[in-house]
């Protein structure tokens, strides 16, 4: 069964502050693994990919644990624009069906 | 610059008629997809096209059918034997199966 989950949130965190969050899959052949963001009403855009080693992107840094089954984002110096939803996604491979999303994590930084 | 148009942005349908989402992308991308989106929902898989001319269900396909007639097209059709269309539709492709994907800037569709 395919399944990944998110904590909905809403996470509120105060500007200049570091947030981090994570998102569990289900299948433990999953290959593929990405953050989106996605703004109120508009389509989401990808963030990063999630690499074995890690991935760091300026103030983003996105990590996979396999053993534990769940990739996590961190966000440092957070600001004010960074408040979205951020969604992640998990190719599970032997298949041409893509990526399976979670339902989002609700962040809000507030000033 | 490539990327992936939606049309119409906002489309309002009475019941028992059929309406055609348009998609069509310049990245020179293999596979597309359809997803709905729903308040709390996340998105949802409705059909996806890896090649010209092939596309399979998704995890919701009922109600809605697809085309793949050109590369660069996948059109979706919500038809009336969709009971609860109201919702956000994004499509989305990628170059190839396990890639990231881009998304278009949707269509919300609402029943009249």
């Amino acid at each position: 069964r395919k399944e990944v989950e998110q904590d909905p949130g809403p996470f509120n965190v105060p500007e200049g502050a570091t947030v981090a969050f994570n998102c569990t899959y289900s299948n433990s052949a999953s290959q593929s693994f990405f953050w989106y963001r996605q703004d109120c009403r508009k389509e989401p855009k990808l963030l990063m990919s999630v690499y074995s080693s890690g991935n760091e992107d300026g103030r983003f840094t996105a990590q996979l644990n396999r053993a534990s089954q769940y990739i996590s984002l961190l966000i440092r110096d957070s600001k004010l624009s960074d408040s979205a939803t951020y969604l992640c996604a998990v190719n599970w491979g032997g298949g041409a069906d893509g990526l399976t999303f979670g339902k989002g994590t609700h962040l809000i930084i507030q000033p | 610059d490539g990327g992936i148009t939606q049309s119409p942005k906002y489309l309002f349908r009475k019941e028992g008629q059929n309406v055609t989402l348009s998609c069509e992308q310049n990245l020179n991308h293999d596979a597309m997809y359809w997803y709905r989106q729903d308040p709390g929902q996340g998105l949802r898989l409705i059909y996806y096209s890896q090649i010209v001319n092939d596309f399979q269900k998704g995890d919701i396909a009922e109600g809605y059918s697809v085309s793949r007639e050109k590369k660069e097209s996948f059109p979706l059709t919500v038809t009336s034997a969709q009971k609860n269309p109201t919702a956000f539709y994004l499509c989305a492709s990628s170059i190839q199966e396990g890639q990231g994907y881009t998304f278009g800037s949707g269509t919300r569709l609402t029943v009249v």
